[in-house]
């Protein structure tokens, strides 16, 4: 089963706008981070938040962890046109120690309409 | 510029024939990492390395076979045990140092059995 799971699946909104978007996951986590896909392509890090962190910017985009309630929130403000693409977060769980993968949700697709 | 290449972008596959695809970074990361991903889906961890010569299988390692001769390379052959091979394959790498750090992930490469 995933780890992660975002909400929505999908989210259509005016551009300027801001888009939020969820994810929750079931295991305690080291760090939790964020990516974008654009269409056929690779995934690009924009954001990591560790577990003992609550909240981290980064240019437009605001990230929050609530590890109490196992879930994250990444918002992205004054949306634009290129924004448009799929959002993944990601989880790296506490286990017996290195790098052992990340594991991603099924991701947001994000559409900003001009 | 550092970074992962895969290639090729696009292979096509005859059933009963093994393919390899190619990842290569030159960003000195100790970790590499294959992940598959499936139409509307998110990413599933096939197999991954930590260092040179040693590799773990992740979720879903049946039916793939991996190398980690050199440092920068990190080879996926998809084999004819693979029943489902059509997919998008994404290589990543990270580094070990420091409390956690994000993926640096390849172009990808599709996979199409005809």
């Amino acid at each position: 089963s995933q780890q992660g799971e975002e909400d929505p699946q999908a989210l259509s909104i005016q551009e300027g706008e801001n888009a939020t978007m969820n994810c929750s996951y079931k295991t305690s986590i080291n760090n939790l981070q964020w990516y974008r896909q654009n269409s056929g392509r690779g995934l690009v890090h924009l954001i990591l938040i560790r577990s003992n962190e609550r909240e981290k910017h980064s240019g437009r985009l605001r990230v929050t962890l609530d590890t109490s309630k196992k879930s994250s929130s990444l918002l992205i403000t004054a949306s634009r046109a290129a924004d448009t693409a799929s959002y993944f977060c990601a989880t790296d769980v506490v286990s017996g120690g290195g790098a052992d993968g990340l594991t991603f949700g099924k991701g947001t697709h994000l559409i900003i309409q001009p | 510029d550092g970074g992962i290449t895969q290639s090729p972008k696009y292979l096509f596959r005859k059933e009963g024939q093994n393919v390899t695809l190619s990842c290569e970074q030159n960003l000195n990361h100790d970790a590499m990492y294959w992940y598959r991903q499936d139409p509307g889906q998110g990413l599933r961890l096939i197999y991954y390395s930590q260092i040179v010569n040693d590799f773990q299988k992740g979720d879903i390692a049946e039916g793939y076979s991996v190398s980690r001769e050199k440092k920068e390379s990190f080879p996926l052959t998809v084999t004819s045990a693979q029943k489902n091979p059509t997919a998008f394959y994404l290589c990543a790498s990270s580094t070990q140092d420091g409390p956690g750090y994000g993926y640096t992930f390849g172009s990808g490469t599709r996979l199409t059995v005809v």
